[in-house]
């Protein structure tokens, strides 16, 4: 099946510094890329929809500047978090839709953020 | 209340047991995903169904448009199948709601 690798797999930051994730698609072309964050033992939760050369669509209550999302390429979308805080540790994970069937939505094994 | 529910929240069972995990939803869907999350928290696609019944070895995926159910069934379950089994719905435009995910562990 078609695969989608994240960069990093963990992070640690300080408070106040970004952090970028990065979302690629490795053997297909994404049209579209979802960014999702789960909070401990919680369900995962739609942060943006991302679409090739278009800005991203964001969730209710999900701040556009705080979470920059670009999809500069048909197989690279980055996520940066900006000024993180202690709050915004959490598991974020990306998916993509495209490859065979082009209607899968193929996930990333996600990046774990902890503020400190 | 929750739009995508899904029982049992935790469910341990005995290495070859039939295992059944539910899930109902509140609103209109054009399709419902089956996902598995391993304990280091990647996530793979079981299903993605709109309609009647898939299988993939021992996997088994319903759905039932009318009742707004669905269910995951696993025939002689096996230690590894332990994980995370999330149903997501589909409400348009691929953007997914997900169950809070039943927590599954086989014992040997």
């Amino acid at each position: 099946g078609a695969v989608v690798s994240q960069h990093p797999s963990r992070v640690i930051c300080k408070s106040g510094t970004s952090v970028k994730i990065e979302c690629r698609s490795l053997d297909f072309q994404a049209t579209t890329m979802f960014w999702y964050r789960q909070f401990p033992k919680q369900s995962l939760m739609l942060m943006a929809t991302s679409n090739e050369g278009s800005k991203a669509t964001y969730e209710q209550g999900v701040e556009k500047d705080k979470f920059l999302i670009n999809h500069a390429s048909l197989t690279l979308s980055t996520l940066t978090v900006t000024s993180a805080h202690p709050e915004d540790s959490s598991f974020y994970i990306c998916s993509a839709i495209g490859g065979t069937p082009s209607y899968e939505q193929y996930f990333g094994p996600g990046t774990r953020l902890t503020v400190t | 209340k929750n739009e995508v529910e899904q029982s049992p929240q935790n469910l341990t069972a005995q290495e070859g047991e039939f295992i059944t995990i539910n899930c109902s939803y509140s609103v209109g869907i054009s399709a419902l995903h089956w996902l598995q999350q391993h304990p280091g928290g990647g996530i793979v696609s079981l299903f993605m169904l709109s309609s009647g019944k898939k299988k993939h070895g021992r996997l088994i995926a319903t759905i039932n448009i009318q009742e707004k159910h669905s269910s995951l069934h696993i025939t002689a379950s096996h230690p590894r199948d332990s994980a995370v089994y999330i149903c997501a719905v589909d409400r348009g435009a691929q953007k997914l709601v997900f169950g809070q995910g039943t927590r599954l562990t086989i014992n040997p």
